[in-house]
């Protein structure tokens, strides 16, 4: 089974904090995702990457960066972590040719105090 | 531009009971896929079934059923008889590119 995991369940931290989330996937994927979850808006794509230092903005990236240095793990950075990004961020990954059916970790659950 | 709309925010019903999903989406795109995921209170969500835009056929799994109609842009899921394990938020997705264009999601809630 595909897993994809991300470093922590639940993550509290204060404004202007750098904060780093990873995810980890063990299926050799060559997409990784970057979402973020929010009552009544659904999933937004903040970024993706389809290969090795490799990356693409989403539809929301402001106030985000990501690192992929290896193929296993997707970083997503908030250099200076507001109130407003206290949201819950999910993972994905996916092959590169079924980047339709993306695997999702659990997510993290940010509070940004 | 692409859009996904899932029109129903929290759905209730009592165990049994069939419940349908409602999807509509909007692309300019002639070939594109739509998916059904699932998110249980757990969080993780979970890959129901994927559609493209060549096939209209009906696809049921179980109990649960899908209906693609490409005429009013839809791609409805109806579970039947359902179960309190149903209970979930479901996501209604479209593929745009690499990545995917979610709807806001519908909350189900299934009594017993």
């Amino acid at each position: 089974d595909v897993k994809v995991t991300q470093s922590s369940r639940y993550l509290v931290k204060r404004t202007g904090e750098k904060v780093f989330l990873e995810c980890v996937q063990d299926m050799d994927h060559e997409n990784m995702f970057w979402y973020r979850q929010d009552p009544g808006l659904g999933l937004r794509l903040i970024y993706f990457s389809y290969d090795v230092k490799m990356k693409e903005k989403g539809d929301i990236p402001e106030g985000y960066s990501v690192s992929r240095e290896k193929k296993e793990r997707f970083s997503l950075i908030l250099e200076s972590a507001s109130t407003n990004q206290t949201s819950m961020y999910l993972c994905a990954s996916s092959f590169s040719g079924r980047a339709y059916e993306q695997f999702f970790g659990p997510g993290t659950r940010l509070t940004v105090l | 531009a692409q859009k996904v709309t899932q029109a129903q925010t929290e759905i209730s019903v009592v165990e049994k009971e069939d419940v349908t999903l409602d999807c509509v989406y909007e692309t300019r795109d002639t070939t594109y896929y739509l998916f059904w995921y699932k998110q249980p209170p757990s969080g993780e969500l979970v890959f129901l079934i994927r559609r493209n835009s060549f096939d209209e056929q009906n696809e049921i799994s179980g109990r649960y059923s899908w209906n693609f109609q490409k005429s009013t842009s839809s791609f409805n899921f109806t579970i039947t008889a359902s179960q309190v394990v149903d209970s979930a938020v479901y996501f209604c997705a479209l593929k745009q590119g690499t990545a995917l264009i979610f709807g806001k999601g519908t909350t189900l809630s299934v009594s017993s």
